[in-house]
């Protein structure tokens, strides 16, 4: 069964930043591109990036790219979104998802939550 | 970036009912576009992918359609469990971008 948990949300101060993970099981997680999404306590759903399977190679939101990097360590299957100097407005679910086309399969999203 | 204007914003309806709803893309994006599913609480459920494609294990009363820009998802005969927020997304060129959602809601 595929599984994607992510973990490493909470409240963090603004300017600060943040390292969120992806633990995937249940398929070759070196087989597969991945992304991160996130979704806005509104509900608006705003794509983050992707990365390639080998993490050679990765895509941003032009508005995020100078501040989130995505990473993937293969032989912990394991997928990254560094965050740093972080927003009022980052505030939102975080989502990995696995890519082979379209997302199919979503890990159940860590909430970060940027305040003073 | 490509703008995903999905409409409406929300639908009042009964068991039963056809339900259509539209993303129209603000330049051609082919045939690729994905819609999901999010229930309250859950995280999203990719119903169609490349416009028109059920995934595995999606029930047929749900289908997509469309290519270029104007995109449409019904579903035919809903049923109580169709209660979510629904959204398009294109995958044609980056950044991708989503809709900002149609909620079902019961009448």
């Amino acid at each position: 069964e595929v599984q994607l948990v992510e973990s490493g949300g909470g409240l963090v101060q603004p300017g600060a930043s943040l390292k969120l993970s992806c633990v995937a099981s249940g398929f070759t997680f070196s087989d597969y591109w991945m992304s991160w999404v996130r979704q806005t306590p509104g509900k608006t759903m705003e794509w983050i990036g992707d990365i390639k399977y080998d993490g050679s190679y990765t895509n941003y939101a032009p508005s995020l790219k100078n501040r989130f990097t995505i990473s993937r360590d293969n032989a912990k299957s394991t997928l990254y979104l560094q965050m740093s100097n972080v927003r009022s407005e980052d505030t939102a679910t975080y989502y990995c998802t696995r890519v082979a086309g379209a997302s199919a399969y979503w890990g159940q999203g860590t909430l970060v939550t940027v305040s003073s | 970036d490509i703008v995903m204007t999905q409409s409406p914003t929300s639908m009042s309806i009964s068991v039963g009912d056809r339900v259509t709803m539209n993303c129209k893309a603000s330049q051609n994006v082919g045939s690729n576009v994905d819609w999901y599913q999010q229930k309250t609480g859950q995280s999203p459920k990719l119903l169609i992918y490349k416009a028109s494609n059920r995934y595995t294990g999606v029930p047929d009363r749900f289908t997509g359609s469309g290519s270029g820009t104007d995109f449409t998802f019904t579903i035919s005969n809903m049923q109580a469990e169709d209660l979510a927020v629904y959204y398009c997304m294109q995958s044609n060129s980056y950044p991708n971008t989503f809709g900002a959602g149609t909620k079902l809601e019961l009448k």
